[in-house]
C-alpha cells in the first residue's frame, strides 16, 4: 500500500531564510508525487509534480522539490522564504487504479514565518 | 474559471440528522473524489467515482453514501451524522493529462 510519511509537524522560519520540507513516500512502483499548499480556510492548490524525468522540479511561487528514489524521498524547497508562504504543505503520491488515481496524502507540515 | 464547486461552506448538524453535500466541476474530468481533512491526519479519501455511473471506497466510507449524478457531479451524503463526522469535507476532481487531483475550498461540517 502507498504512504506518505511528513515527520514535521511544524516549522518556523524567517522570512527570507530558506526552506526544506521533508516528505518520504512508500511505493512499489515509479511514483507520481505532489505538494500542495493550503491557506488557512482554503482548498488544496498544486505547488508542483513529479512524474518521470528531471528530478529537480520547479513549481509556482518559486517553490521546487528534488525526486531521490534511493532515499523514498520528495523534499519540498524554496531559497527564501516570504511572509505569504505561511500555509500548511501537503506532499502527496498517487497511483493508477484501473481508470482513476487516487492520491494518498501526508498528515501535513504548518509551516509559520516569523518577519 | 470556477473549476470545483463545493456547497454548503459550512454546516452545523444535530446527532442523528442528515444531508448531503453538493460537489460540481466544470472541467469536464471523469474522475471525482470525496476526502476528509481531520487535525494531524491529513486527507482522508471516503470514496471515489472513476468516472459517471461507477463509486468506490476509499479509506474511510463508513457512515457515507455517494451518487455520481452525471459527468459535473458528485455528491456526498451522511444518512444518520454523528459527532465523529465533524471534520472539513473535500471534492476532488481530476482529468486525463495526470493524476494530479484539483480541489474545491471545502465544507465545513459540525455535528453536535
Amino acid at each position: 500500500a502507498q504512504s506518505v510519511t511528513q515527520p514535521d509537524i511544524h516549522i518556523t522560519v524567517s522570512e527570507g531564510a530558506s526552506l526544506e520540507l521533508r516528505c518520504n513516500y512508500s511505493y512499489g512502483a515509479t511514483p507520481y508525487l505532489f505538494w500542495y499548499v493550503q491557506s488557512p480556510g482554503q482548498g488544496l492548490q498544486l505547488l508542483l509534480k513529479y512524474f518521470s524525468g528531471d528530478t529537480l522540479v520547479q513549481g509556482i511561487k518559486g517553490f521546487e522539490a528534488e525526486f531521490k528514489r534511493s532515499q523514498s524521498s520528495f523534499n519540498l524547497r524554496k531559497p527564501s522564504v516570504h511572509w505569504s508562504d505561511a500555509a500548511e504543505y501537503f506532499c502527496a503520491v498517487g497511483a493508477y487504479t484501473g481508470t482513476a488515481s487516487k492520491l494518498t496524502f501526508g498528515t501535513g507540515t504548518r509551516l509559520q514565518v516569523t518577519l | 474559471n470556477a473549476g470545483v464547486t463545493q456547497t454548503p461552506k459550512f454546516q452545523v448538524l444535530k446527532t442523528g440528522q442528515s444531508m448531503t453535500l453538493q460537489c460540481a466541476q466544470d472541467m469536464n474530468h471523469n474522475s471525482m473524489y470525496w476526502y476528509r481533512q481531520d487535525p494531524g491526519m491529513g486527507l482522508r479519501l471516503i470514496y471515489y467515482s472513476a468516472s459517471e455511473g461507477t463509486t468506490d471506497k476509499g479509506e474511510v466510507p463508513n457512515g457515507y453514501n455517494v451518487s455520481r449524478l452525471n459527468k459535473r457531479e458528485f455528491s456526498l451524503r451522511l444518512e444518520s451524522a454523528a459527532p465523529s463526522q465533524t471534520s472539513v469535507y473535500f471534492c476532488a476532481s481530476r482529468g486525463t493529462a495526470g493524476p494530479e487531483a484539483f480541489f474545491g475550498q471545502g465544507t465545513r461540517l459540525t455535528v453536535v
